[in-house]
């Protein structure tokens, strides 16, 4: 157990729909990063916080969106959702942000299936 | 940008064997390199990590070795055992980098 925890574990829901991906850090972590895993590819980094601020950007859609809260929980928003959004998305955390080489602790994911 | 790619999608041992993983990437001013082990249903886990300025490190049963020429990097599994069957994936950063590259990963299956 990473200690990262994540909900809901599963997701199902039509095109066009809005879904919240929650994600709550390691204990002590203030950043927190989210990836996109799909069939067959690997990790795509999404988006990073670190201590409530955005603090880079990677791969992520305009219909995406983050934020995370003076807790430190972390929510993923996905809005007008696509057939091709269906995917396992991670949430890792870190005690420092990146840029730093400090190790990076997954929570096991939600899998969302847009039908 | 930066690629971190996997020379072998698939791979199977013999419960007992070694095992070696390989990853490639391109990015030379790449420092930091970690390895994650993700079993189906779960997410990643952290293996093994190794800095630039060595070559191999050890952990318990696994081995990481960079060769920063070629850059190439490798995972050494010794005695592997059926609880190791899983999808290994390389990842690279830097201290100037501000995220993490990760491969596509390899599938290991354990025979027993």
């Amino acid at each position: 157990d990473s200690g990262v925890t994540q909900t809901p574990k599963h997701l199902i829901t039509a095109t066009g729909q809005r879904v919240t991906l929650r994600c709550s850090p390691r204990s002590g972590d203030l950043s927190v990063y989210w990836y996109q895993q799909s069939l067959d590819q690997g990790l795509q980094f999404l988006i990073q916080y670190y201590n409530g601020e955005e603090r880079a950007k990677g791969n992520i859609l305009e219909r995406f969106s983050a934020q995370q809260f003076p807790d430190l929980h972390s929510e993923l928003n996905l809005s007008s959702l696509e057939l091709g959004d269906s995917a396992l998305y991670f949430c890792a955390s870190s005690a420092r942000p990146a840029p730093s080489t400090d190790t990076q602790y997954f929570g096991p994911g939600t899998r969302l299936t847009v039908l | 940008g930066e690629s971190v790619g996997l020379h072998l999608p698939t791979l199977s041992v013999q419960e007992g064997d070694n095992s070696i993983i390989n990853c490639a990437y391109s990015n030379s001013a790449s420092d930091y390199f970690i390895w994650y082990k993700q079993e189906s249903g779960k997410g990643p886990q952290f293996i093994i990590d190794i800095r630039s300025n060595m070559d191999k490190r050890q952990g318990q049963r696994v081995t990481v070795l960079l060769n920063k020429t070629v850059k190439h990097l490798s995972l050494q599994i010794a005695a592997t055992q059926p609880g190791d069957s899983a999808v290994y994936f390389c990842a690279e950063n830097s201290d100037t980098g501000n995220q993490f590259y990760f491969g596509t990963g390899t599938s290991l299956t354990v025979i027993p």
